[in-house]
């Protein structure tokens, strides 16, 4: 499987600020994937990050707020903007592998106060 | 649309104990079935998965059983551990979409 790191792996923000978080792979995948887990609750799919082109977000979730970035086949980012305490929580960046399982990097912990 | 349903939890257990965590879907195409696990402060790791009717996964000791006739996937353990306190996700996803849906999760808490 896939090592995957994140940076930061958690911060504490302002409300209204903006935050960048980046996923690195260490080795070459089409498809990378962020999701959110706010406390206590299941994971959701923001949007697939997709190497030369926009991502693709899911119902909920706007390029305006999440912007990603895939530069290249083992980086992506997913900047959280404008942030609220409801932005709290955990993301995570995953990768698909072997008969598309998915491998999760170790998350990032927001708190927005 | 395709969903996964869990077991409330938490399950609170003693050690050595048998484990059971339910979980059933729904989905229209052939889903890979998997079980993530998240210890606390971590992120999710892969525990197990079966990709078709009847494969059974295994890892450390749990084991899942890909049953189509009663589209389920649950997990079992013949002897828990404290080590084993986490919150255990189910979830699935279609051949060729490669989008996870995850149920809520189940937290299992042992002890000793």
């Amino acid at each position: 499987s896939a090592v995957i790191s994140q940076k930061p792996s958690r911060d504490i923000c302002q409300r209204g600020t903006s935050l960048t978080i980046q996923c690195q792979v260490d080795s070459q995948v089409t498809m990378m994937f962020w999701y959110r887990q706010q406390p206590g609750q299941s994971l959701t799919l923001i949007a697939t990050a997709n190497q030369g082109s926009e991502a693709t977000y899911e119902s909920g979730f706007v390029i305006d707020k999440f912007p990603i970035s895939r530069p290249n086949l083992t980086f992506s980012t997913l900047t959280v903007s404008n942030m609220s305490p409801e932005d709290s929580s955990i993301y995570l960046c995953s990768v698909t592998g072997f008969e598309e399982t998915q491998y999760f990097g170790p998350g990032t912990r927001l708190l927005v106060l | 649309g395709d969903s996964v349903t869990q077991m409330e939890g938490p399950v609170t257990l003693s050690e050595e104990a048998f484990l059971t965590i339910n979980c059933t879907y729904t989905a229209t195409g052939y889903p890979s079935l998997f079980w993530y696990v998240q210890y606390p402060g971590e992120g999710l790791q892969l525990l197990l998965k079966a990709t078709k009717a009847d494969d059974k996964g295994s890892n450390k000791g749990f084991e899942a059983t890909y049953r189509k006739e009663t589209t389920s996937f649950h997990l079992e353990k013949g002897s828990v551990q404290v080590s084993d306190s986490a919150v255990y996700f189910c979830a699935l996803t279609i051949t060729g979409f490669q989008k996870l849906v995850f149920g809520t999760g189940t937290r299992l808490l042992v002890s000793p």
